[in-house]
């Protein structure tokens, strides 16, 4: 029974199209986030959503642009894809009073040709 | 800002041995987080440990434990009877009680476990 479920674990795409990245977590968890790692394996977070509202941003292109539907579903749509975007795509969920105890998801490993 | 920073890009260790992953960080909050993840080859991050800064004692979770130096700003992570399963790449992590849900991580350090 996975907590934390992203779709799909693979993209490989051309430049300048338009792909979307689903996540789901069914931990009951209020806060929910994606991070990128890049092919050097660093970290960093995009975008935290709590109860569905927009927490952070963090100095993402307007290309991205994620969206909850609701607390348990983050999903990201990345727009006019770049070479630059190719990286692992991870989404995690937390309660907003342990957030920094993350439960990631597999990943979803983006490749832009 | 906060920094993290983890020295040990790659580390290799014997089976039953013990394994120490040095990380520093940067802050002049005085009340915070530090965590250390575990991400195996299969990629899924999982969280190792936990301590935060206002306790003294070290956080210990089964062969998993932390050296916690404060005053040094150093956050190790000691990893005793190492298994084949502890091959991963291992990232500290930061966050302070005023931050805005944001969680920094470190560059992360190779752990390779020799049979």
């Amino acid at each position: 029974d996975t907590a934390v479920s992203q779709t799909p674990k693979y993209l490989v795409t051309q430049m300048g199209n338009d792909k979307s990245i689903k996540c789901e977590q069914n931990l009951g968890h209020d806060t929910m986030y994606w991070y990128k790692q890049d092919s050097k394996k660093f970290l960093k977070i995009m975008f935290s959503y709590n109860n569905k509202e927009l927490i952070i941003n963090e100095t993402v292109p307007n290309r991205f642009s994620p969206k909850s539907p609701d607390k348990a579903h983050l999903n990201l749509h990345i727009n006019s894809l770049e070479l630059g975007d190719s990286a692992v795509y991870f989404c995690a969920s937390s309660l907003l009073t342990l957030r920094g105890e993350l439960f990631f998801g597999e990943g979803s490993r983006l490749t832009v040709l | 800002a906060q920094t993290v920073t983890q020295s040990q890009p790659e580390m290799s260790v014997q089976e039953a041995e013990t394994v120490t992953l040095s990380c520093t960080y940067d802050t002049s909050e005085s009340n915070y987080y530090l965590f250390w993840y575990k991400q195996p080859p299969s990629r899924q991050m999982i969280l190792v440990i936990r301590q935060e800064a206002y306790k003294q004692q070290n956080a210990t979770e089964n062969r998993f434990s932390v050296n916690f130096q404060k005053a040094a700003k150093s956050f190790s992570l000691k990893i005793s009877d190492s298994q084949l399963g502890d091959t991963a790449m291992y990232f500290c992590a930061f966050m302070t009680s005023y931050n805005d849900y944001k969680l920094s991580f470190g560059a992360g350090t190779t752990v390779t476990v020799r049979a």
